[in-house]
């Protein structure tokens, strides 16, 4: 069965530094891959994704993600990170075959001015 | 353009009754997917509706129900309501099944309280 993981419940970073929020995912054969933002008291709103080719993909507000088919990741990257860049991050996986997606549990992101 | 519209946005109920959720896609999508976002559980994937059918369900139990109409909108029913079902209830929409890669678009949610 499909599954996606995200280790840490919480990344604290301070502001101006790069950050990092990890993502592992299990799926038959090849997947979509997402990441999705919460701010408190909304629905997620679609940040970025990949689908097939460079495996670097960028997407909204400077966020990029790293897509690692070995290691079977696919974690969320930001050079300089933003006090406004707090929030609940999402990682989400879409098994082709049968179009269900999954998401993992979420990762708040703090970060300190 | 509308996004994903959600009604209602509160909704208090006492153990034992229904609830009744409501989501409105974006215009000329087609497929409509549920989750629940329970405290601490992330988001648990609960049905997926595509032009008027259901496509796939989660591991939740037969109380947990719903419908798309021919206008693509959809409703969620839970019977006999347990403390733990209260969470926020998202709904997505998305372009017709075939021809698009994935991404979701969410509504609001609706808080959904079991007292």
């Amino acid at each position: 069965a499909q599954s996606v993981a995200q280790p840490e419940d919480q990344v604290n970073v301070a502001e101006g530094n790069p950050l990092t929020v990890k993502c592992t995912y299990s799926v038959s054969g090849n997947p979509y891959l997402f990441w999705y933002v919460q701010y408190p008291n909304r629905g997620l709103q679609f940040l970025l994704k990949y689908i097939t080719g460079d495996n670097l993909v960028k997407g909204s507000y400077g966020f990029e993600a790293e897509f690692n088919k070995s290691q079977t990741s696919f974690h969320l990257k930001k050079p300089s990170a933003l006090v406004s860049d707090s929030a609940l991050y999402f990682c989400a996986v879409r098994d082709r075959r049968d179009d269900k997606i999954i998401f993992g549990k979420g990762t708040r992101l703090h970060i300190l001015p | 353009e509308a996004g994903v519209t959600q009604s209602p946005t509160h909704l208090i109920k006492t153990r034992g009754q229904q609830a009744t959720l409501r989501c409105s896609p974006i215009s000329g999508h087609t497929s409509v997917y549920w989750y629940q976002q329970a405290l601490g559980l992330g988001l648990q994937f609960l049905l997926w509706y595509d032009e008027g059918e259901e496509r796939n369900r989660g591991n939740f139990p037969p109380r947990f129900s719903g419908r798309q109409f021919p206008n693509y909108s959809s409703e969620l029913n839970v019977n006999a309501l347990e403390l733990e079902d209260s969470a926020l209830y998202l709904c997505a929409s998305s372009p017709r099944r075939h021809s698009n890669t994935g991404e979701l678009f969410f509504g609001e949610g609706s808080r959904l309280t079991v007292l």
